[in-house]
């Protein structure tokens, strides 16, 4: 079975800075996809970023860039120009995908809360 | 109208109580989950259901059991509600295969059993 750590229950960062969020990963499948899901305290589950592993290019939207390391089998999200509205729990997701057994549902890490200081 | 819609938002239910959470959904997916998110647990999977007549046990699904009453509908039931199962529940809808997107979440359901 697949499972996702994240291994930082909590991170802070000042506002503008940079900050760095782990992940890692273990699975047997060669076809799978990787999320970064945002829960703000309104509790919505929102998307972030995602990864597909036949790519080599590290995923990017805006501020937020991950580092995906397929043979660590790790895969850290860098949220950059940090903003008081980042602050949030993060959660770091595994899908497999077409080839695999784990019929596409998503397994989570346990999440890291990220406080944003003025 | 939100794509996936959870019923009650909130819930206080007593111990022994039959409780059914409800979720309909907009996307026209196939693919319907409920999880449950807890404290320093993340989520995790109850039931998911690929189509009408395909429903399948999750990791945690003592306790529980669902209804795929239509495409857009699946409802979660307690059957008989403890304290342990206070959490927060969500309802999320997938594409089908071959399109990464991972899911559409609900606003989720916050039950507490009393």
């Amino acid at each position: 079975a697949q499972t996702v750590t994240q291994s930082q229950p909590e991170m802070s960062v000042q506002e503008a800075e940079t900050v760095t969020l782990s992940c890692t990963y273990d699975t047997s499948e060669s076809d799978y996809y990787l999320f970064w899901y945002k829960q703000p305290p309104s509790r919505q589950m929102i998307l972030v970023i995602r990864q597909e592993a036949y790519k080599q290019q590290n995923a990017t939207e805006n501020r937020f860039s991950v580092n995906f390391q397929k043979a660590a089998k790790s895969f850290s999200l860098k949220i950059s120009d940090s903003q008081l509205g980042d602050a949030a729990m993060y959660f770091c997701a595994y899908r497999g995908g077409t080839s695999g057994g784990s019929n596409y549902k998503l397994t989570f890490g346990k999440g890291t809360l990220l406080t944003v200081n003025p | 109208d939100a794509d996936v819609t959870q019923t009650p938002r909130n819930r206080i239910t007593k111990t022994g109580k039959r409780i059914m959470l409800e979720c309909s959904q907009t996307k026209g997916h196939d693919r319907m989950y409920w999880y449950r998110q807890d404290p320093g647990l993340g989520l995790r999977l109850i039931y998911y259901s690929f189509d009408v007549k395909d429903i399948n046990k999750g990791e945690i699904s003592d306790g529980y059991s669902v209804s795929r009453q239509a495409q857009a509908k699946f409802s979660l039931s307690l059957e008989s509600a403890i304290p342990n199962q206070t959490a927060l529940y969500f309802c999320a809808t997938s594409a089908p295969t071959g399109i990464g997107n991972g899911y559409t979440f609900g606003s989720g359901t916050r039950l507490t059993v009393v």
